[in-house]
């Protein structure tokens, strides 16, 4: 599969818990960027990284944090869990850093925070 | 700060019938503009796009132009068919980039046979 792929799919746990979501970009893309999608909120922008280091921040809680490794996988890690951050977890990449028009979306992780 | 909104939903429609979905846009400059669709169980795709003022974009019978005068980029197609049900988000960037993309809360379409 040469996509977006993001393990797991979906993932349930209790508040105060800690969780890591996992993408692995477009074969070639350097650049991941991981959105929160929630019926509140809507589709929001929290962070991105190119080749391994962060580049912008959005509207990403302290309590988050990310990383990409060497082989340009991502890991968004969500801690100190709430109700409210029971979302879809979307990550996305690009074969470049301002490649809105090439972004390619995974199919996402379902967080419930019981 | 930059904001999209669309028209509320859900939408259905009979195959076959004309489609529009409403968005307007707040922002300064000239942003690129978007469509993207989410079908079922997928992550968002790029439907299509438009770069400046006047552009239409299209793509698979879909199309939309970039109103800078109404600051508008309604999505239309002329005949829906049950494979275009989907959400359906509008989005826009100051300068094309993805991380600057700004969403709209997502429009529900329902086409039924």
């Amino acid at each position: 599969d040469s996509g977006v792929t993001q393990t797991p799919k979906h993932l349930i746990t209790a508040t105060g818990q800690r969780v890591t979501l996992r993408c692995s970009p477009r074969s070639g893309d350097l650049s991941v960027y991981w959105y929160q999608q929630s019926l509140d909120q809507g589709l929001q922008f929290l962070i991105q990284y190119y080749n391994g280091e962060e580049r912008a921040k959005g509207n990403i809680l302290e309590r988050f944090s990310a990383q990409q490794f060497p082989d340009l996988h991502s890991e968004l890690n969500l801690s100190s869990l709430e109700l409210g951050d029971s979302a879809l977890y979307f990550c996305a990449s690009s074969p470049r850093q301002g490649d809105g028009e090439k972004l390619l979306f995974g199919s996402g992780t379902q967080l419930s925070v019981l | 700060g930059d904001s999209v909104t669309q028209m509320e939903g859900p939408v259905t429609l009979s195959e076959e019938a004309f489609l529009t979905i409403n968005c307007t846009y707040t922002a300064t400059g000239y942003p690129s503009l978007f469509w993207y669709v989410q079908y079922p169980g997928e992550g968002l795709q790029l439907l299509l796009k438009a770069t400046k003022a006047d552009d239409k974009g299209s793509n698979k019978g879909f199309e939309a132009t970039y109103r800078k005068e109404t600051t508008s980029f309604h999505l239309e197609k002329g005949s829906v068919q049950v494979s275009d049900s989907a959400v359906y988000f509008c989005a826009l960037s100051p300068s094309g980039s993805a991380r600057q993309l700004t969403f709209g809360s997502g429009t529900q379409l329902t086409v039924l046979p």
